[in-house]
């Protein structure tokens, strides 16, 4: 059973670019949550995604969007990136919202130049 | 509001003594709390979980943690200490409801040092 996967493992862009990050629940899952962890701190809540739907929100400029597929796949899409956004990007899935455990990918390494 | 304090940025420990990470929170609702590890260059292990059962909690690789409600605290600890325990551990919290409800609240983590 395969977990929750990310792709890309790295990636290098520059200020002002656009990217895209993507994300695959662990079977069964219907719930995606993406984190930013920058260097040395702990991972911050961007947002949460159920049902193709933006449930929850963290404190994160509109710069920041998502989607999720009806497979339950997700993406992660950053515009106009800035200095501050070079992070390491996780996604975590659970079976619903709430309480229930969220399973963390291995994280996609954005660097921004 | 919910939020969670580790009190020790960094811990240095030898093999074979014992670990304690100490973690506090603060929540407006009855809140679930995690323990997680990570390792380097890697993505966030599941060690341990309390949602209001069993006030201690066993975990994965010898580790368990206390709820205790009275000091807001939720310190991971393990008896012996391994090599393979080094890394970074983080404590959570996940509230049952409010605005915040199914939202991960992480500590800034603690740093587990082991010496031969």
């Amino acid at each position: 059973d395969a977990g929750v996967t990310q792709s890309p493992t790295h990636l290098i862009k520059t200020r002002g670019q656009q990217v895209t990050l993507r994300c695959s629940p662990k079977s069964g899952h219907d719930t995606v949550s993406w984190y930013q962890q920058a260097l040395g701190q702990g991972p911050q809540f961007i947002f949460q995604y159920y049902e193709e739907e933006e449930r929850q929100r963290g404190n994160f400029p509109d710069r920041f969007s998502g989607h999720q597929f009806p497979n339950y796949s997700s993406e992660l899409n950053v515009n106009a990136l800035l200095l501050g956004d070079s992070a390491l990007y996780l996604c975590a899935s659970s079976l619903v919202t709430g309480v229930e455990t969220q399973y963390f990918g291995p994280g996609t390494r954005l660097l921004v130049l | 509001a919910q939020s969670v304090t580790q009190l020790d940025s960094h811990v240095s420990v030898s093999e074979g003594t014992p670990v304690l990470l100490r973690c506090n929170y603060s929540s407006s609702y009855s809140p679930s709390l995690f323990w997680y590890v990570q390792h380097p260059n890697k993505g966030l292990q599941l060690l341990l979980k309390y949602t209001s059962a069993a006030t201690l909690v066993k975990g994965i690789n010898g580790f368990e943690a206390e709820f205790k409600k009275s000091e807001t605290s939720f310190h991971l600890t393990k008896p012996s200490a391994h090599m393979s325990d080094a890394a970074e551990y983080f404590c959570v919290v996940i509230l049952a409801g409010g605005t915040s409800y199914g939202k991960l609240t992480f500590g800034q983590g603690t740093i587990l040092t082991v010496h031969p």
